[in-house]
């Protein structure tokens, strides 16, 4: 069965210093991958996803992911943070699911930046 | 510019009682999931829906059921409400059955019951 680990639970970090959160994944087959954005008292948003082709991709407010089959990784980076992207961050999977696709999520990762 | 509507949210039920959770999506999306999302757990899939009156169980679909009669509407039942099904509940829809499509969530539910 496929699924999705986020092994940081949280992640502190200050204002205008890098961050990368981390994705694994466990597939044998391909895979599409996406990183949703959580602001507080809102619900999910997509933030990038790969389907396939170039392993950088770039999503919205600046952040990127790398996909890495051979590490069966996705981390999100970002090379300069706000105080704006304090959030929950989830990975997810696309997984086929009897009739149709859904996706599985990653139990997901509080940013916290600091000033 | 709303595009998928949870009705409540906030509710507040008693243990036992029966509980609605209602979700209307303008899209025309084909795909309608409800997921709940609890701390340190992430999201997990209940039930989800691909057509109208079509539904395939999730994770974690023990102690709820769904209902999808018209297509921009997939309701969340809970028959007989328990204390550990407080939680944030959130709808989402997609369109096609290719896993490249996007989720489109609503802002969610929080249930607390008593």
């Amino acid at each position: 069965a496929q699924s999705v680990t986020q092994l940081d639970s949280q992640v502190p970090v200050f204002e205008e210093a890098p961050v990368e959160l981390r994705c694994n994944y466990s597939s044998s087959v391909s895979v599409y991958l996406f990183w949703y954005v959580q602001y507080p008292n809102q619900g999910l948003q997509l933030l990038l996803k790969y389907l396939s082709g170039s392993t950088l991709v770039k999503g919205i407010n600046g952040f990127e992911a790398e996909f890495n089959k051979s590490q069966t990784s996705f981390h999100l980076r970002k090379p300069s943070v706000h105080i704006s992207d304090t959030a929950e961050y989830f990975c997810a999977v696309s997984v086929r699911g009897g009739a149709t696709n859904k996706l599985i999520f990653g139990t997901g990762t509080l940013l916290a930046v600091q000033p | 510019d709303v595009k998928v509507t949870q009705s409540s949210r906030y509710l507040v039920k008693r243990t036992g009682e029966k509980v609605f959770l209602e979700c209307v999506q303008d899209m025309d999306h084909e795909n309608m999931f409800w997921y709940r999302q609890d701390p340190g757990l992430g999201l997990r899939l209940i039930y989800f829906s691909y057509d109208v009156k079509m539904k395939e169980k999730g994770d974690i679909p023990e102690g709820y059921s769904v209902s999808r009669e018209k297509k921009e509407r997939f309701s969340l039942i809970l028959e007989s409400a328990s204390t550990n099904q407080t939680s944030m509940y959130l709808c989402a829809s997609s369109r096609g059955d290719s896993g490249a499509n996007v989720l489109t969530f609503g802002a969610g539910s929080r249930l607390t019951v008593l």
